[in-house]
């Protein structure tokens, strides 16, 4: 099983620029969900997804957009980037995103804006 | 502010040695987990606990939850090499899993 899948791996930017990190899971989970760390600052979340067609902000949604059209896919964008947005990126996935389900990461996204 | 406070910081230790690492919040949670991040790759789940007071085992790893649901810690005996990593708790917050900042244990050998 793949489980979680990002894509890119690395990516550089110049300041204004826009792009969109992929996320895809082949679990069949219901809940996904967006995180960026910061050295020092742990995992904070960015948007998470119940189900299709249903998305909402966590606790960093500021200069970042999702979108769930299908169960498998979540990807993240970013329409201007700036370089607070420099930070490892990694996707999660959980079967039903209740408070005792495990999260299945991906390998993260390594983005530097300049 | 974090709403989880890990600590310490940073841990460096030689092999063989036992430590703990503690994750504190000032409010009551319904469970918590424990991740393990190794360099370049995603956290893994090492436990989720759930009742007050609760110990479980993995291994040489010793997780404890809190008898009033605030705390926890996790303590490692005759550390290893392999157990260097970043250690990550979270607790649930209705849909969301925040994080707390982490431990980031170096073990010598």
């Amino acid at each position: 099983n793949a489980g979680v899948t990002q894509t890119p791996k690395f990516q550089v930017l110049k300041t204004g620029q826009s792009m969109t990190l992929q996320c895809a899971q082949d679990m069949n989970h219901e809940y996904m969900s967006w995180y960026r760390q910061d050295p020092g600052m742990g995992l904070r979340l960015i948007h998470y997804s119940v189900g299709a067609g249903i998305t909402d902000q966590g606790e960093v949604p500021n200069g970042y957009n999702v979108s769930r059209s299908t169960t498998e896919d979540f990807p993240l964008r970013l329409l201007s980037a700036a370089p607070s947005q420099t930070s490892v990126y990694f996707c999660a996935s959980s079967k039903t995103g209740s408070n005792t389900g495990e999260l299945f990461f991906g390998e993260g996204s390594r983005l530097t804006v300049l | 502010t974090q709403l989880l406070e890990q600590s310490p910081q940073f841990l460096s230790i030689q092999e063989g040695e036992n430590l703990t690492v503690y994750c504190n919040s000032s409010s009551v949670f319904s469970s918590l987990q424990w991740y393990r991040q190794e360099p370049g790759e995603g956290p893994v789940l090492l436990v989720t606990v759930v009742t007050g007071g609760e110990v479980k085992k993995l291994k040489r790893l010793t997780f404890q939850f809190g008898d009033a649901r605030k705390d926890s810690s996790l303590h490692i005996t005759a550390a290893q090499p392999g157990d260097t990593g970043l250690y990550l708790c979270a607790r649930d917050r209705g849909n969301k899993l925040v994080f707390g900042a982490g431990t980031i244990l170096r073990v010598k050998s």
